[in-house]
């Protein structure tokens, strides 16, 4: 039971272009979000968070999206940069007894051609 | 400022075997977490951490079992290890109740199980 689903394993963008990456969860005690970027041979880095209260959440270039009605978050990246080629994890957070807990999707691996 | 560092970074055990992975937190976080990610999927939740005791588990069997020490560094002990074992164990550390920012990954260490 995938509580927390990325239904794309890739995407190419050009360089200079957005990208949007596409995160649906099912669980809605679920009460923030967050996306982490993972670069081979290193650990998950944390990008941006979103409370479940809040709609939309703007750090530089990145921006997530909150539907909450849809339970559907987005990421976009704008303008995209070769840096930005990494696998991109959805995460949701929530309680498990008393520890919070993240509940990752498969992730996208994002492809950025200059 | 250190962050989380894990080790071994590598490591290669026969079925049955039992193996203990390390984690030191990154100074200031007193909460620890352990994911495990197979290939091709995003990080699941093993357990939690704080002040030595284990405060919440994900689905993992009792031969997964950790323990925390008063400098808040942390091990993940596997039992009767399995094939299916082989993944990235990641470490997790952050303070408590600061989700804002998220949790700071280690680099994980690479077991595989034959």
């Amino acid at each position: 039971d995938q509580q927390v689903k990325q239904n794309s394993p890739s995407l190419s963008v050009q360089e200079g272009r957005i990208s949007i990456l596409n995160c649906d969860y099912t669980n809605s005690m679920f009460d923030y979000f967050l996306w982490y970027k993972k670069y081979p041979a290193e650990g998950p880095t944390f990008l941006i968070s979103i409370s479940s209260i809040k709609d939309k959440n703007e750090d530089g270039r990145f921006t997530v999206f909150l539907n909450k009605s849809a339970k559907h978050l987005s990421l976009h990246i704008v303008p995209s940069q070769p840096g930005d080629s990494a696998v991109y994890f959805c995460a949701a957070s929530g309680m498990s007894g008393s520890a919070r807990q993240l509940t990752f999707g498969s992730g996208t691996q994002l492809t950025v051609l200059p | 400022e250190t962050g989380v560092t894990q080790s071994p970074t590598h490591l290669i055990k026969t079925r049955g075997q039992q193996v203990t992975l390390r984690c030191s937190s990154q100074s200031g976080h007193n909460t620890v977490s352990w994911y495990q990610q197979a290939l091709g999927q995003g990080p699941q939740f093993i357990f939690q951490y704080y002040r030595e005791e284990e405060n919440g588990r994900g689905n993992f069997p009792p031969r997964f079992s950790g323990l925390q020490f008063p400098n808040y560094s942390s091990e993940l002990n596997v039992n009767a290890l399995e094939l299916d074992d082989s993944a990235l164990y990641l470490c997790a550390s952050s303070p408590t109740g600061r989700l804002n920012y998220g949790y700071t990954f280690g680099s994980g260490t690479r077991l595989t199980v034959v």
